[in-house]
């Protein structure tokens, strides 16, 4: 059973517009919503993170919104640009130490 | 300079031989994981390790072994029961809610 599925699989953008990343959750018990984003052939990095007793979060151009009642976050990226293009993953970590449940990746492609 | 140190970054093996990834780091992090990635595919859990001389097997444990004598370290060992083991190989560490990626090892096995 998938813990946390995330839509869409590849999304492609025009460069200045905003990029919009779906992810929902079954268990309730998580507590901490972080978006990762990976570059080709790098590893994942943690890109900005959540926590369900607020509604959005916004670092720069990043904005996380998040819906407690229908178990669903999103990812935006306003103002894309051609250095966003990366992959994305939403994660659930349901306690310290435990299995990190990771979305299935988004494919990001900022078109100039 | 802490962090996460894969190596090495490009690892190419004949089939049939066993392989072993190295995995160190200096975050003081009790918890440690072993993802493999697929080429456009998501990250798929192998192992991960809570605390020293203990580890759990995640989704996809066939073909693979660790071993964790130490806290800084936690290698992987692609066995040649691995029927697929062309993969790019993540290590992550894990303090209370994040997790902290290596750079990854990119195994070619022909």
């Amino acid at each position: 059973q998938q813990q946390v599925k995330q839509s869409p699989q590849s999304l492609i953008v025009q460069k200045g517009g905003i990029s919009i990343i779906n992810c929902a959750y079954e268990n309730t018990a998580f507590d901490y919503f972080p978006w990762y984003q990976q570059f080709p052939g790098k590893g994942p990095a943690l890109l900005i993170a959540i926590r369900p007793d607020v509604s959005e979060k916004k670092e720069g151009r990043f904005t996380i919104s998040f819906n407690k009642s229908a178990k669903q976050f999103s990812l935006h990226i306003m103002d894309s640009q051609p250095g966003d293009s990366a992959t994305y993953f939403c994660a659930a970590p349901p306690n310290t130490g435990n299995q990190f449940y990771f979305g299935t990746g988004t494919s990001l492609t900022v078109i100039p | 300079d802490g962090g996460i140190t894969q190596s090495p970054k490009y690892l190419f093996r004949k089939e049939g031989q066993n392989v072993t990834l190295s995995c160190e780091q200096n975050l003081n992090h009790d918890a440690m994981y072993w993802y493999r990635q697929d080429p456009g595919q998501g990250l798929r859990l192998i192992y991960y390790s809570q605390i020293v001389n203990d580890f759990q097997k995640g989704d996809i444990a066939e073909g693979y072994s660790v071993s964790r004598e130490k806290k800084e370290s936690f290698p992987l060992t692609v066995t040649s029961a691995q029927k697929n083991p062309t993969a790019f190989y993540l290590c992550a560490t894990q303090d209370r809610y994040e997790q902290y990626f290596g750079p990854g090892t990119r195994l070619t096995v022909t």
